[in-house]
């Protein structure tokens, strides 16, 4: 258990429909970062947050936003989806900034659009 | 910009065989680190190994081992005496030390052992 706690596990919605994915990083670690992991592909970085503040953005569409909380807790909000929007994502935290920092991950949450 | 290439899409090793997964990356950063994930079919990401770019031994974590080569750019993982539990997809991972936190991952290996 890495201590990165992600809901739903799974998610099934319909085109069209917004859904909000939940991380609540590991006890202390200020960073959180989100991937995108489509069917057989690597992990696409999505943005990344530390202590509040957003520091690093990937190629995160227009239609996706996220957000931490003050309590640290991260939220991936997903709208107008779209049949490629299916894709596992991960959330996951490192205690600092720093290139010796590893990421903890989650055990992800599976996104189905149909 | 940072960029990983794995250039093994998949590999096939018989067990107790040792295994090189191949890692390239490119950065103008002169601190870096390096990071090595498995995923196996269960979906989670393991941690396996940490290079930093002014380490000047390469690491090694049990079975695990990173075959770092700087002017390269090169950062190999070896597992020796390959299980079957190996069986799963391996990513290589960059950090880099200025500008933005992102982390960026490779496109992955997914590495077969055969019985």
């Amino acid at each position: 258990d890495s201590g990165v706690t992600q809901t739903p596990k799974h998610l099934i919605t319909a085109t069209g429909q917004r859904v909000t994915l939940r991380c609540s990083p590991r006890s202390g670690d200020l960073s959180v970062y989100w991937y995108q992991q489509s069917l057989d592909q690597g992990l696409q970085f999505l943005i990344q947050y530390y202590n509040g503040e957003e520091r690093a953005k990937g190629n995160i569409l227009e239609r996706f936003s996220a957000q931490q909380f003050p309590d640290l807790h991260s939220e991936l909000n997903l709208s107008s989806l779209e049949l490629g929007d299916s894709a596992l994502y991960f959330c996951a935290s490192s205690p600092r900034q720093g290139v010796n920092e590893k990421l903890f991950f989650g055990s992800g949450t599976q996104l189905s659009v149909l | 910009a940072q960029k990983i290439t794995q250039t093994q899409p998949g590999m096939f090793v018989q067990e107790k065989e040792a295994v090189t997964l191949d890692c390239t990356y490119d950065t103008s950063d002169q601190s870096y680190g390096l990071f090595w994930y498995k995923q196996p079919s269960s979906g989670e990401m393991i941690f396996l190994i940490y290079q930093g770019s002014y380490d000047e031994q390469n690491a090694t974590e049990g079975r695990y081992s990173l075959n770092f080569q700087k002017a390269r750019k090169s950062a190999n993982l070896v597992i020796s005496a390959s299980q079957l539990g190996d069986s799963a997809m391996y990513f290589c991972a960059m950090r880099e030390g200025s500008g933005d936190d992102k982390i960026i991952f490779g496109k992955g290996t997914r590495l077969h052992i055969l019985p």
